[in-house]
This record gives structure tokens, C-alpha cells and sequence, in this order.
């Protein structure tokens, strides 16, 4: 079955960098872009960005440009997301999500990681 | 970016009342719409895809409709376990956008 497994929870200070992980199992993982969602404390989701796990290709969202960066490890089946600069605002649980695709559609979430707590605090 | 607006933010139903959420899309988006479901403490679940495409396993109780700009989620008869809250989203074109939420209660 689908697993995406993700690392632990970070408490970071503000200015610093965090560098989170999600490993994918029970698929192809070069068959299937993964995206990053995140989801501050009792608010909704925002996305951050995707790679193509075959190709490395990324893309991000225009909040995030120069400060996220997403890469994948195909050996570990790994992608990892490192996000710096951080302020009190990037305090949130951090999704990864794989893709599938619609002909008629396009790509789509169909399966989510449990989710990284990510507090920034002083 | 997309705006996605569902309405309305939080309702309250009785299991067996027929539950309808709307999303709205500040443009077009053809049939690229996702809705999710996700629970306290939970990741989001696909429910539905390109717009009334039931995901495998996901009850026949709940149905999307819509293309365009203007999308609903149904349950026919929401069961103790589907109070929860909902999100559709925008895969038509980057940046992803979501909706805010619809948190659906026991009445």
C-alpha cells in the first residue's frame, strides 16, 4: 500500500532553516510527482511547491521562491523540503502528498504523509 | 492565483439529514477540482476528484457536481463518522489553491 512516512516534529528558532523528509513506499516513486501542503494551527491548507521525482524539476509557489527548496534522494526513495529563514508565521504542520493523474484532469492528491509540526519560537 | 471560496464555513446536521457544501472558483477551472475531507489531528483524504469522481473506497453516500466555477460536495445521509471538515481544491493551474473550510458538526 501507499505509505509516505514522514520525520519529526522541529522546533526551530526564528532566522533558522529547517530540513524535513518523506519517504515513500509501496509505488513506483519516479512514477509520481510529490507536492508539499502545509497547514498552520487551526487555519487551512496552503502549497508550498511539487518535484518530479524522476527528474528533479521543481516547482514553487511564488510565496516561497527563493526561500523553500525541494529535492529527493532516488536511492531512499526520499524528498526532502529545507525552508529558511523562518519567522513565527512559518509555524505549521508540513504535508508531503503524492499525485496521480486524470486524463481529463490533470494531477491530483490522492495519498498524504501524517504530517511534520514545524514551531518556529524564540 | 485561483480563489476558492466554499460556503457555508461550519454547519450543523443530524445523521441522516442530506449535507451540501459549495465551492466557488474566482475563475474557471474546467473539472480540476478535489475535495478532501480531514479529521482533528488527521492528514487530509481524497473524497473526489475531477470534480464527481468518487475516489476507490470512499462511500457512495458522498457525490461532487459542478465544472466551471461553481463545484458541491454532497452527503446523502452523513454518518457519526463523516463529521468532520472539508476543503476543495484547485488543480487546473499552479499555485494549488484550496478553500477555507467547511467544518461540518452534529446538530
Amino acid at each position: 500500500q501507499v505509505q509516505l512516512v514522514q520525520s519529526g516534529a522541529e522546533v526551530k528558532k526564528p532566522g533558522a532553516s529547517v530540513k524535513v523528509s518523506c519517504k515513500a513506499s509501496g509505488y513506483t516513486f519516479s512514477d509520481y510527482y510529490i507536492h508539499w501542503v502545509r497547514q498552520a494551527p487551526g487555519l487551512g491548507l496552503e502549497w508550498i511547491g511539487l518535484i518530479n521525482p524522476s527528474s528533479g524539476h521543481t516547482t514553487y509557489a511564488q510565496n516561497f521562491q527563493g526561500r523553500v527548496t525541494l529535492a529527493r534522494d532516488t536511492s531512499t526513495r526520499t524528498v526532502y523540503m529545507e525552508l529558511n529563514s523562518l519567522t513565527s508565521g512559518d509555524t505549521a504542520v508540513y504535508y508531503c502528498a503524492r499525485t496521480n493523474y486524470d486524463l481529463l484532469t490533470g494531477y491530483f492528491i490522492d495519498y498524504w504523509g501524517h504530517g511534520i509540526l514545524v514551531t518556529v519560537s524564540s | 492565483a485561483i480563489r476558492m471560496t466554499q460556503s457555508p464555513s461550519s454547519l450543523s446536521a443530524s445523521t441522516g439529514d442530506r449535507v451540501a457544501i459549495t465551492c466557488r472558483a474566482s475563475q474557471a477551472i474546467s473539472s480540476s477540482l478535489a475535495w478532501y475531507q480531514q479529521k482533528p489531528g488527521q492528514a487530509p483524504k481524497l473524497l473526489i476528484y475531477s470534480a464527481s469522481t468518487l475516489q476507490t473506497g470512499v462511500p457512495l453516500r458522498f457525490s461532487g457536481s459542478g465544472s466551471g466555477t461553481d463545484f458541491t460536495l454532497t452527503i446523502s445521509r452523513p454518518q457519526s463518522e463523516d463529521f468532520a471538515t472539508y476543503y476543495c481544491q484547485q488543480y487546473y493551474t499552479y499555485p494549488w489553491t484550496f478553500g477555507q473550510g467547511t467544518k461540518v458538526e452534529v446538530k
